[in-house]
């Protein structure tokens, strides 16, 4: 099983561009999820999808962001326009939907907004 | 609302040593907790969880964690910390309420030589 997938692994972009973020999970997984992580607040939470529904946005830091889930297999999270402080590390995580289940990790995007 | 706290931003402790990373949570209904490490540049790569039965978990890498109810803790620990467990640590619990996970903080473990 290739695991989690995510591209691009690093990301340079200007303020101002839009940038699209690419996951796909395991398949057979159910539940998908977008984390942020950074040194100041740690890992949050974005947004969850499952079967390929949106279920919890209150994480998404505001309209500039925006996540999709067009299928099972791939998962988009798109910032437009991008500012310096989205610079971080985004991971998508999937799993089998279940209180018992756990979420596997993609590698991350690290993106850097100049 | 479900939390987790992880008292140590870091840990340090001599190779050959036992390692403990300390972990709490406050949960509605039954717990499910779970630890993860990540290394440097890498995602978050699972080691254990407690669902039920057992407190005493065993997991990856050597790594076990000790849940306990009563203080409502979930410490991950290493009887022998190798230099190649040098990485963050992080706590995770879910609910009842859904298959949301909140994360702890995360607690960097740094094992000198």
């Amino acid at each position: 099983d290739a695991g989690v997938i995510q591209s691009p692994r690093h990301e340079v972009t200007e303020m101002g561009q839009e940038v699209t973020l690419r996951c796909k999970p395991i398949s057979g997984h159910n539940s998908l999820f977008w984390y942020r992580q950074t040194m100041m607040r740690g890992l949050e939470l974005l947004i969850y999808f499952n079967n390929n529904v949106p279920i919890d946005d209150s994480g998404m830091p505001e309209d500039r962001f925006s996540a999709k889930m067009p299928n099972a297999s791939f998962s988009t999270l798109k910032i437009q326009p991008s500012e310096p402080r989205d610079s971080a590390v985004y991971f998508c995580a999937s799993t089998v939907r279940g209180l018992r289940e756990t979420q596997y990790f993609g590698p991350g995007t690290r993106l850097l907004v100049l | 609302a479900q939390s987790v706290a992880q008292p140590e931003d870091q840990v340090n402790v001599a190779e050959g040593n036992p390692l403990t990373v300390k972990c709490t949570y406050s949960v509605s209904g039954n717990p499910y907790l779970f630890w993860y490490v990540q290394y440097p540049n890498r995602g978050l790569q699972f080691l254990l969880k407690y669902i039920t039965g057992d407190n005493l978990v065993k997991g990856s890498y050597g790594f076990e964690a000790e849940f306990n109810k009563s203080q409502t803790s979930f410490h991950l620990k290493k009887p022998s910390a190798l230099v190649s467990d040098s990485a963050l640590y992080f706590c995770a619990v879910r609910g009842a309420a859904g298959n949301k996970l909140t994360f702890g903080g995360g607690t960097r473990v740094l094992v000198k030589p």
